[in-house]
């Protein structure tokens, strides 16, 4: 099982480029989210999205968009990136109820230089 | 609205030494709690959860943890623990109907020889 897949793992940008983080999970999971993850600041969420077509705001949205045109597919775009967009980003996924766990992808380091 | 406090940012401990990660959360209705697990370079995976019942919850690895709802506590507990439980620990609480967790900034757990 591929579970959640995140591309790419890795990415360096010069400040002001343009970049889409991918994730894609194969588990028919309504629910997806967006976190970044900054040392000792735990998970951040930026957006979520409870179903195809459906994405809210989390806490940190400033800097970032994202799309749900399927139920499979998140992506978050990072427009005219800012060193304080450097972090890891993690997508995850969770079934339709409340009580279930959610499941990560294996996160996405990106530098802005 | 609901919060997760983690008490200890860092817990050092000797190979074999139990171990007590310490959780508190605010939540004015029911609750769902959730451990997951950090490794290096990786995402997050679910280590146990309480949803009803039992107070005592296993997981896996060998961690259980202990639902206090009078203090408003969910501890993640080891008797015996080895190296390879180095990691990076959440907790997380879910509440009524909520579909967005709250996640606690982590306590990094390093077990020495």
């Amino acid at each position: 099982n591929a579970g959640v897949t995140q591309t790419p793992k890795f990415r360096i940008l010069k400040i002001g480029q343009s970049m889409t983080l991918q994730c894609a999970q194969d588990m028919n999971h309504n629910y997806m989210y967006w976190y970044r993850q900054d040392p000792g600041m735990g998970l951040k969420l930026i957006y979520y999205s409870v179903g195809a077509g459906i994405t809210d705001k989390g806490e940190v949205p400033n800097g970032y968009n994202v799309s749900r045109s399927t139920t499979e597919d998140f992506p978050l775009r990072l427009e005219l990136a800012a060193p304080s967009q450097t972090s890891v980003y993690f997508c995850a996924s969770r079934g339709q109820t409340n009580t279930g766990e959610l499941f990560f992808g294996e996160g996405s380091r990106l530098t802005v230089l | 609205a609901q919060s997760v406090t983690q008490l200890d940012s860092q817990v050092p401990v000797f190979e074999e030494a139990p171990v007590e990660l310490r959780c508190n959360y605010s939540s004015s209705v029911s609750v769902y709690l959730f451990w997951y697990v950090q490794y290096p370079n990786q995402g997050l995976q679910l280590l146990l959860k309480y949803l009803s019942g039992s107070t005592l919850v296993k997981g896996i690895n060998g961690f259980e943890a202990e639902f206090n709802k009078s203090q408003t506590s969910f501890h993640l507990r080891k008797p015996s623990v080895h190296i390879s439980d180095t990691a990076e620990y959440f907790c997380a609480v879910s509440s009524g109907g909520s579909y967005i967790p709250t996640f606690g900034r982590g306590t990094s757990l390093i077990v020495h020889p």
